[in-house]
């Protein structure tokens, strides 16, 4: 168990519909970051936050915008689903993005878009 | 950009016996992090091992070791002893070193994997 949480495991919605996925870092962990693991493009990063402010973005839709909250933890808000949008979905967090920081993963959330 | 390579989209190995799974990288940093995550089918991805590029001896964690080959760009994994907890996809990823807001993400390879025979 790394200690990285992330909610709901499982979701299945429709095109079109808006979810939103969300993840409690480490404790003590400062800075999260989102990924997408899908079959046809393998693991990406969309974006990284720290102690509540963007860092830096990936290949991230404009459909899909994150935030992180005073309390750490991160939503990852996805909308106007396209099928293609299905993957999973992946939170990190490390104590801080600095250089020797090792990032650790939480359990991933599955979407399935019908 | 920095680019990943795992050329072997599968690879087996019998029980008890030795296994290495190829990376390669591409990068015009002098100094970066490279990473072994293991995924096994519950799609849980898990650190197995890390290797600071500036460190010259080879990152070990019992029955894991790398050979990291800094010239070369290459950077593999060895496991020894197989077990059947180890099949998994294994990918290899890169992180820049350079304190910037953009670098600390991890660049993947594609994936390997490994099928353990019993």
């Amino acid at each position: 168990d790394s200690g990285v949480t992330q909610t709901p495991k499982h979701l299945i919605t429709a095109t079109g519909q808006r979810v939103t996925l969300r993840c409690s870092p480490r404790s003590g962990d400062l800075s999260v970051y989102w990924y997408q693991q899908s079959l046809d493009q393998g693991l990406q990063f969309l974006i990284q936050y720290y102690n509540g402010e963007e860092r830096a973005k990936g290949n991230i839709l404009e459909r899909f915008s994150a935030q992180q909250f005073p309390d750490l933890h991160s939503e990852l808000n996805l909308s106007s689903l396209e099928l293609g949008d299905s993957a999973l979905y992946f939170c990190a967090s490390s104590v801080a993005p600095l250089t020797q920081e090792t990032q650790y993963f939480g359990p991933g959330t599955r979407l399935l878009v019908l | 950009a920095q680019t990943v390579t795992q050329s072997q989209p599968e690879m087996s190995v019998q029980e008890a016996e030795t296994v290495t799974l190829s990376c390669t990288y591409d990068t015009s940093e002098s100094d970066y992090y490279l990473f072994w995550y293991k995924q096994p089918p519950s799609r849980q991805m898990i650190l197995v091992i890390r290797q600071e590029a500036y460190k010259q001896q080879n990152a070990t964690e019992n029955r894991f070791s790398v050979n990291f080959q800094k010239a070369a760009k290459s950077f593999s994994l060895k496991i020894s002893d197989s077990q059947l907890g180890d099949a998994a996809m294994y990918f290899c990823a890169y992180r820049s070193s350079e304190i910037m807001d953009s670098n600390y993400q991890l660049i993947w390879g594609a994936g390997t994997k490994l099928i353990i025979k019993p």
